[in-house]
């Protein structure tokens, strides 16, 4: 199983709701990331979680709150977005982070992605 | 300052013709990546190289580590292999610097 899943597929919001995006893989992967991708760009990336803990947050606005519950899953809890928070949202998952060993456990499975529109 | 640049940016063919994509980047990397992007959807890792050459399928990935260049051909193209194709090169444990894409339209 290579499946990174993520839902919704879609969500519309309201600049004054709470929701959350979810992403989960089975592949035993130790890191996720959470990237977001406006339209004809490529995707940036947002936060990185290495063993359930928090390695790396880009610079993101305090209204996107990621939580990794446990090594399967992660949550991007949104609050108070604003319209231009609209955007597809990617999910990844890697093995690990490491720069020794070998490389295949840097590869990044992707999640299909979130499809966010913020009104 | 670490570049990845991909050419061109759209490319339409016939079904059936040899599709060759090309991305340069600007330093040493650990490794590159060709990932494809369909319309609104997720994105898919097709390779990861650090050397040489990798085949799956139809589709074949190069690099050459002294001219810091990869090429993502695919051969006998089919309309579903149109997606956008991006390359993204590892400096680092994590980071991925992504080229702008390449559109492939293949029409029947």
């Amino acid at each position: 199983d290579t499946e990174v899943t993520q839902t919704p597929k879609h969500l519309v919001m309201g600049m004054t709701n709470k929701k959350s995006l979810k992403c989960e893989q089975h592949m035993g992967h130790r890191a996720m990331y959470w990237y977001k991708q406006k339209a004809k760009k490529p995707p940036e990336l947002m936060f990185v979680y290495s063993y359930e803990k928090l390695s790396i947050n880009e610079s993101v606005p305090s209204r996107f709150s990621p939580e990794c519950p446990n090594s399967s899953l992660l949550n991007l809890h949104l609050h108070a977005l604003q319209p231009e928070d609209s955007a597809l949202y990617l999910c990844a998952s890697s093995q690990g982070l490491g720069t020794t060993g070998p490389l295949a456990k840097n590869i990044q499975y992707f999640g299909a992605g979130t499809r966010l529109s913020v009104l | 300052k670490n570049e990845v640049e991909q050419s061109p940016q759209n490319l339409t063919a016939q079904e059936g013709e040899f599709i060759t994509i090309n991305c340069s980047y600007s330093v040493g990397i650990s490794a590159l990546h060709w990932l494809q992007q369909h319309p609104g959807g997720g994105i898919v890792s097709l390779f990861m190289l650090s050397s040489g050459k990798k085949k799956h399928g139809r589709l074949i990935a190069t690099i050459n580590i002294q001219e810091k260049h990869s090429s993502l051909h695919i051969t006998a193209s089919h309309p579903r292999d149109s997606a956008v194709y991006i390359c993204a090169a590892s400096y680092s444990n994590y980071q991925l610097i992504w080229g702008a894409g390449t559109k492939l339209i293949i029409k029947p």
